[in-house]
C-alpha cells in the first residue's frame, strides 16, 4: 500500500524568498512520486514527476524536487516565490506503473507581498 | 488541443435525488479516472478505466455510485439517492496510457456537487 504525508497544512512565505513544501511517502513497492498545484477555482495541474530516473526533478515554473529514499521524502522547492504561486499543493504517490493516484492532504501556499 | 471536460460545473440537488456527472477526456487518451475532492476526506480515488478492460471500482465509497464509460471515451458517473456527505468536487482525469512515462493524468476542472 502507499500513503503520503504533507507535513504543513499552510506555509506562508514572502515574495522572493524560498519556498519548502515538505512530503513524506510511504509504498510497499517501488514508487511514482508527484507534486500536483491546484489554483484557485481551476484544476489541478502537473507541477513535476519522479518515476525512476534522476533523484532531483524539475518542474514548471522553477519547482523542483529530490526523491531521498533513505529519508523517504518528497520535498518541493523553489528558490524564489512569485506571487502567482499562491495555491494548493498536492503531493502524490504510486506504484509505478499502477493507475490510482494516492494523494496528501495538500498544503495551502500563501505569498506575501 | 482541448482538455478534460466535464459538466456541469456546478449541481446543486435534494436529498434523495439521482445525479449524473460526464466527463470528456482528452482525446486518444485510453485511460480515465474519477477522484472526489472533498473538505474532510481529500482528494479520493474512486474507479478507474483502462481501454476494454473492466473497471477498477475498489474507490467506489457505496453501490449508490456508479460508472460507466461508452465506446472507450465519454464517461457517466452517476450516484443514486444522493445523500448529504457526497457533497464535494468530483474531478476526471485522462491518460494515454498507464504504464511508463505515458501515464501522466490530466485532470478536467470538476463538477462541484451540492446536495441539500
Amino acid at each position: 500500500a502507499q500513503s503520503v504525508t504533507q507535513l504543513d497544512s499552510h506555509v506562508s512565505v514572502s515574495e522572493g524568498t524560498p519556498v519548502l513544501l515538505r512530503c513524506n511517502y510511504s509504498s510497499s513497492y517501488s514508487p511514482s512520486l508527484f507534486w500536483y498545484v491546484q489554483h484557485p477555482n481551476k484544476g489541478l495541474q502537473l507541477l513535476l514527476k519522479y518515476t525512476s530516473a534522476a533523484t532531483l526533478v524539475k518542474g514548471i515554473n522553477g519547482f523542483e524536487a529530490e526523491f531521498k529514499k533513505s529519508e523517504t521524502s518528497f520535498h518541493l522547492t523553489k528558490p524564489s516565490a512569485h506571487m502567482s504561486d499562491a495555491a494548493e499543493y498536492f503531493c502524490v504517490v504510486t506504484r509505478r506503473g499502477a493507475q490510482k493516484l494516492v494523494f496528501g492532504q495538500g498544503t495551502r501556499l500563501t505569498i506575501n507581498p | 488541443g482541448a482538455g478534460v471536460s466535464q459538466s456541469p460545473s456546478n449541481k446543486v440537488t435534494e436529498k434523495g435525488k439521482d445525479v449524473e456527472l460526464r466527463c470528456d477526456p482528452i482525446s486518444g487518451h485510453t485511460a480515465l479516472y474519477w477522484y472526489r475532492q472533498s473538505l474532510g476526506q481529500g482528494l479520493e480515488f474512486l474507479i478507474y478505466f483502462q481501454g476494454n478492460s473492466a473497471p477498477d471500482k475498489s474507490g467506489l465509497p457505496s453501490d449508490r455510485f456508479s460508472a460507466e464509460r461508452t465506446g472507450g471515451s465519454v464517461s457517466t458517473l452517476t450516484i443514486q439517492r444522493t445523500q448529504q456527505e457526497d457533497s464535494a468536487v468530483y474531478l476526471c482525469a485522462s491518460s494515454l496510457d498507464v504504464a511508463g512515462a505515458r501515464n501522466e493524468q490530466f485532470f478536467g476542472p470538476g463538477t462541484r456537487l451540492t446536495v441539500l
